[in-house]
C-alpha cells in the first residue's frame, strides 16, 4: 500500500490571500501525479495531471508543481475567492492504481 | 458529452444483504475504476476494468466484485454487506490509465443498517 499525504488537512483563508498545500507521494514506481478539486455535492474534477519531474502547470488562479525525486507536489491558489472553497485530492498513479492522499479542505472566507 | 452516471445515488441495506451498483462512463472511455470513500479516509481503490477485462485490484475483500460490459458500463457488486460497508462508492471512468484524468460520476452513497 502507497502512502499518499496530503497537508495541512484544512484551511482557512481570507478571500484575496494566496495560498498553498502540499501532497507528499512515494518517489518509488511513480508514473503520475493528479490533483482534483471536490466541491461539496458534486463529484471531484480534474485539475492537472503531472508527469516530469520539475513540471509547472497552471490553470488561471491555480499552479501545481512537482518534485519526483523528493516526492512533493505543490498547489498553489493565488488571490483565493469563495468559489475556491472545495477539497483538493491529489493521487499518485504507479500504472497499476490510483493511491488517493485524505485531501485538504479549503475554505475561504469572503 | 454526457458525464459518468452512477445509479443508484442513494441506498440503504441490512447486514448480510447485496447490492449491485452501476456506472455508466463517458462515451468512449474504457477504463473504468471504483473508489470506496469512507470518513477520514481518502479514495481506496477497488479494481479497475479496461475492455471487460479486471485490469488491476485493491486491497479489499472477495465479497467486493466487479465486471464490465462491452458497451463499457460497469457494475459493482458487494455481497453479504457488513455495516463497514457503509460508504461512498465512486467510479471513474478515463481514456486510459496513465496520464488521462479520472472523470468521476457523483458517486452511490451506501447506508448498511
Amino acid at each position: 500500500i502507497l502512502n499518499v499525504e496530503q497537508s495541512p488537512q484544512s484551511l482557512h483563508v481570507q478571500e484575496g490571500d494566496s495560498t498553498n498545500f502540499t501532497c507528499s507521494f512515494p518517489s518509488s514506481n511513480f508514473y503520475a501525479l493528479h490533483w482534483y478539486r471536490w466541491e461539496t455535492a458534486k463529484s471531484p474534477e480534474a485539475l492537472f495531471v503531472m508527469t516530469l519531474n520539475g513540471d509547472e502547470k497552471k490553470k488561471g488562479r491555480i499552479s501545481a508543481t512537482l518534485n519526483t525525486k523528493e516526492g512533493y507536489s505543490y498547489l498553489y491558489i493565488k488571490g483565493s475567492q469563495p468559489e475556491d472553497s472545495a477539497t483538493y485530492l491529489c493521487a499518485s498513479n504507479t500504472g497499476n492504481q490510483f493511491y488517493f492522499g485524505t485531501g485538504t479542505s479549503l475554505t475561504v472566507i469572503p | 458529452k454526457a458525464g459518468v452516471t452512477q445509479t443508484p445515488r442513494y441506498l440503504i441495506k441490512t447486514r448480510g444483504q447485496q447490492v449491485t451498483l452501476s456506472c455508466s462512463p463517458i462515451s468512449g472511455h474504457r477504463s473504468v475504476s471504483w473508489y470506496q470513500q469512507t470518513p477520514g479516509q481518502g479514495l481506496q481503490f477497488l479494481f479497475e476494468y479496461f475492455s471487460e477485462t479486471q485490469r488491476n485490484k485493491g486491497n479489499f475483500p472477495g465479497r467486493f466484485s466487479g465486471r464490465q460490459f462491452s458497451n463499457s458500463r460497469s457494475e459493482m457488486n458487494v455481497s453479504t454487506l457488513e455495516l463497514g460497508d457503509s460508504a461512498l462508492y465512486l467510479c471513474a471512468s478515463s481514456l486510459e490509465t496513465d496520464n488521462s484524468p479520472l472523470h468521476f460520476g457523483n458517486g452511490t452513497r451506501l447506508t448498511v443498517t
